[in-house]
């Protein structure tokens, strides 16, 4: 059982350049999450999905594109780079939204140089 | 907008030494609280759920305990080892699904 898992696990992109990061679970959950991590700020909330077919924004979504391909895929895009968006980001999974514990996988770390 | 604080934001302890962390939220409005580990480079391990009805969820040595009306949580390390050297995190969940993060206390326990 993987559990949640994230590709890549580290990348380097130039100021402007775009990207997909991946996110895939395996326990059939319903709902899925984006966050990132940064020194002194914490874990932030970018986009999530209740459900399969939905998406919303959380705490900070600018910037950020998000596609929920199917019940187990929930995807990040990073249209056009900056370096305000070096960050380790976390993919997340729960049974339900709000009540359910949340399992998260191992992360990307992402450079913009 | 609801924030988390966790107290102290870093901890060192002696092996065998039971202690423990705090966290405060200031909307009492939750679903539930979490305790998440970290470890260094690695993503978040959930080690504690408690629902707002609860007051307290136990887990092997590590105990959990909620007070929503003062808006405080504590998570309580019995006999503490080094493995459990860590980030400890506390987070909340508000309507809307989303989890508010606490900055964590990062916690070295020594042999």
């Amino acid at each position: 059982n993987a559990g949640v898992t994230q590709t890549p696990k580290f990348q380097v992109l130039k100021t402007g350049q775009s990207m997909t990061l991946q996110c895939a679970q395996d326990m059939n959950h319903n709902s899925m999450y984006w966050y990132r991590q940064d020194p002194g700020m914490g874990l932030r909330l970018i986009y999530y999905s209740a459900s399969e077919g939905t998406t919303d924004k959380g705490e900070v979504p600018n910037g950020y594109n998000v596609s929920r391909l199917n019940k187990r895929e929930f995807s990040l895009r990073l249209e056009s780079a900056a370096p305000s968006q070096t960050s380790v980001y976390f993919c997340a999974s729960s049974a339900d939204k709000g009540t359910d514990t949340q399992y998260f996988g191992p992360g990307t770390r992402l450079t913009v140089l | 907008k609801q924030e988390v604080t966790q107290i102290p934001a870093a901890l060192s302890v002696p092996e065998g030494e039971n202690l423990v962390l705090n966290c405060s939220f200031t909307d009492s409005a939750i679903y539930n609280l979490q305790w998440f580990r970290q470890d260094p480079g690695k993503g978040l391990t959930s080690l504690l759920l408690i629902q707002s009805s609860q007051r307290e969820q136990t887990s092997g040595r590590l105990n959990a305990s909620l007070d929503k009306s003062s808006g405080r949580s504590t998570l309580y390390i019995a006999a503490s080892q080094p493995g459990d050297s860590a980030t400890y995190l506390c987070a909340v969940s508000n309507a809307g699904n989303m989890l508010t993060f606490g900055g964590g206390t990062r916690l070295m326990v020594k042999p």
